[in-house]
Parts: structure tokens; sequence; C-alpha cells
């Protein structure tokens, strides 16, 4: 069964350091999203992006942050300057064309982040 | 604005036994809802959709749930749980205020503990 797939599951990076969280979308699914959760608590909606923009984003997604297509095949999310609070779990969905955005949201496995 | 709320932090349940993970909403038009489940240090796996049509739907693991519109409520239900079921559930809706991103609003999330 197709999924999405996420690297890396964690990495640990110093304050104010860039890291850049990748995806690899399942193939024929044209929305993509990242997500995140901090430990313990809800997942929380980060940014979706198709046809190679973001269609939608929320208030936690500031200039810090920045989402990529860079080849067709990945999808990759940036953090330009990390901050302690951006230590969470960042999930990586995807779904495939649906009438009315109806069809479920596929999640990968997650890229565990801490900053220190 | 589109939002799910899940009543209960924990479920506890004998194995065997049935199950419930509540789960109410609040949507302007036609809700659309989704449960998924989140196993330790996993990402979120699809179990099941209400669109439209039968107020009853199945879904994955034996999983079902009922969906209410005059108590706005979807409940996750299964008629006898297992141990392996222990997990944490998140009910979400699509936030239809948004275009057709096709965004996914969650709750806070339910963790159930099934007890052998």
């Amino acid at each position: 069964e197709p999924e999405v797939t996420q690297t890396p599951s964690h990495q640990v990076t110093q304050m104010g350091q860039e890291v850049i969280l990748r995806c690899v979308p399942i193939s024929n699914h044209l929305y993509f999203y990242w997500y995140r959760q901090i430990l313990g608590q809800k997942v929380e909606f980060l940014v979706s992006f198709y046809n190679n923009e973001i269609s939608e984003k929320s208030e936690i997604f500031d200039d810090q942050f920045s989402v990529e297509r860079p080849d067709g095949s990945n999808f990759t999310l940036k953090i330009r300057s990390t901050k302690l609070e951006d230590s969470a779990m960042y999930f990586c969905a995807s779904r495939r064309q649906g009438s009315s955005g109806t069809g479920e949201l596929f999640f990968g496995e997650g890229s565990r982040l801490t900053v220190l | 604005a589109q939002s799910v709320a899940q009543p209960e932090d924990q479920v506890n349940v004998a194995e065997g036994n049935p199950l419930t993970v509540k789960c109410t909403y609040s949507v302007s038009g036609n809700p659309y809802l989704f449960w998924y489940v989140q196993y330790p240090n996993r990402g979120l796996q699809f179990l099941l959709k209400y669109i439209t049509g039968d107020n009853l739907v199945k879904g994955s693991y034996g999983f079902e749930a009922e969906f209410n519109k005059s108590q706005t409520s979807f409940h996750l239900k299964k008629p006898s749980a297992l141990v392996s079921d222990s997990a944490l559930y998140f009910c979400a809706v699509r936030d239809g205020g948004s275009g057709n991103t096709g965004k996914l609003i969650f709750g806070q999330g339910t963790t159930l503990q099934v007890k052998p």
C-alpha cells in the first residue's frame, strides 16, 4: 500500500539553526499538508499546498517557515531559525483530488524535532 | 468556524467489552467528519469518515461511528475491544470555510486504554 514517507525521523538542532524536514507524498496525490503536534497536545494545522503554491496557512506558519516542492516528488518544510517552542513532531500528509475535498488525508510517520 | 470536541481525555474499557469514544462537532454547512488513530511514536492512521448517506459508518479494524445530526455527534464505537486498540484517537472535521483545501481540524484526542 502506498504511503507517505518522512525524513529524518528525529532531528536535534541548536536554537537559531535552519532545519529542513522532508516528505515524499503518495505519488498520485495532489494536495499536501504539514501539521505539528507538540508533545501531548493536539494536532495543529500549519500549511496546505496545491498546484505549486500555498493554498492556506495558519497563524503558526510565520515568516520563519517555508514549504517547497522542488522536484515533483519531495515536499519540504523549512524552519529558518529554530526556536525552543518549535520542538514538536511534524507530520506531512497528502490527499488525492476528490469531490469537494472530502477525501481523507494520509499521514507520514512524522519527524520529531528537538531544539536545544 | 468548524470545530470538534472530544470531551474525554481518557477512556478505560476491559477487553471484550464494547467501547465508545465521543466526539461532537460544530460546523456551518454539511459536516465531513473523520476518525484517526495514533499509536505511540507513530503517525495518524485513517479509520473512517462520514460524508453523506448512512449514519452508521464502518471503518478499519472493526471500528464504526454513528453520525447523529440532532445531537451533532460522531461517536466512535467498537463492539468488542482488544488490548491492541489502546491508542490515541482523534476526531476531525473538514474545514469547509477555507475553499477546497481539504484541511482537517482535529480534536484534542482521547486516549483509549483497554485492559486485559
